[in-house]
């Protein structure tokens, strides 16, 4: 059974831009989770979806948002690129989002 | 500012040997825990969980046991193995209405001598 998918695994952007992840949960999973892991901060939660509308939210600031589809497969957003932004971006995929986390690989954001 | 990193505790230990590594937690209402490993480029992979109403829970190598009355939760890996060399996180969810949410640890550094 295929993992959780996160497309592109890297991305290298400049300062003001703004950035688009992709994420698509284990079939079957409808709940999406998004975290920022960071050497300084480690792993962060910025948000969840279920059935297309956001559960819960991390203490991110407006400029990270997401989405998500029919099919479960998710988007997160970044618009205006900060330098601080540089990080490993996870989802992770859940039934319900109460249990059972698989995690993807990851998109490597690299801000320059 | 300046900003400053985690400062991973290592564990390192001989191949064959037994491995702990110690977790604190700090939600009280946290119901669900979970251990990930994690490789070098690679994202967290699953190892073991437990609900809050187990104290000890067995998989391949791997036991968890969990003591809520200190808060305390610990990964025991049995004949470690190079393979095993990893950053390990604790992972807690407060049940509830924390959808999707985890709170994790800061990691702790094995490295397996072969």
């Amino acid at each position: 059974k295929a993992g959780v998918t996160q497309t592109p695994r890297y991305l290298i952007k400049t300062r003001g831009q703004q950035v688009t992840l992709s994420c698509s949960p284990i079939s079957g999973h409808r709940s999406v989770s998004w975290y920022q892991q960071t050497p300084g901060q480690g792993l962060q939660f910025l948000f969840e979806y279920f059935s297309e509308t956001q559960r819960n939210k991390g203490n991110f600031p407006g400029r990270f948002s997401g989405r998500q589809f029919s099919n479960s497969r998710s988007e997160m957003n970044v618009s205006t690129l900060e330098l601080g932004d540089s990080a490993l971006y996870l989802c992770a995929s859940s039934q319900d989002g109460n249990y059972g986390y698989t995690f993807g690989s990851g998109t490597r954001l690299t801000i320059v | 500012g300046e900003s400053v990193g985690l400062h991973l505790p290592t564990l390192s230990v001989q191949e064959g040997d037994n491995s702990i590594i110690n977790c604190a937690y700090s939600n009280s209402a946290s119901d669900y825990f979970i251990w990930y490993k994690q490789e070098s480029g690679k994202g967290p992979q699953f190892i073991i969980d437990i609900r809050s109403n187990m104290d000890k829970r067995q998989g391949q190598r791997v036991t968890v046991l969990l003591n809520k009355t200190v808060k305390h939760l610990s990964l025991q890996i049995a004949a470690t193995q190079p393979g095993d060399s990893a950053v390990y996180f604790c992972a807690e969810n407060a049940g509830g209405t924390s959808y999707g949410k985890l709170t994790f640890g800061q990691g702790t550094i094995l490295t397996v001598h072969p």
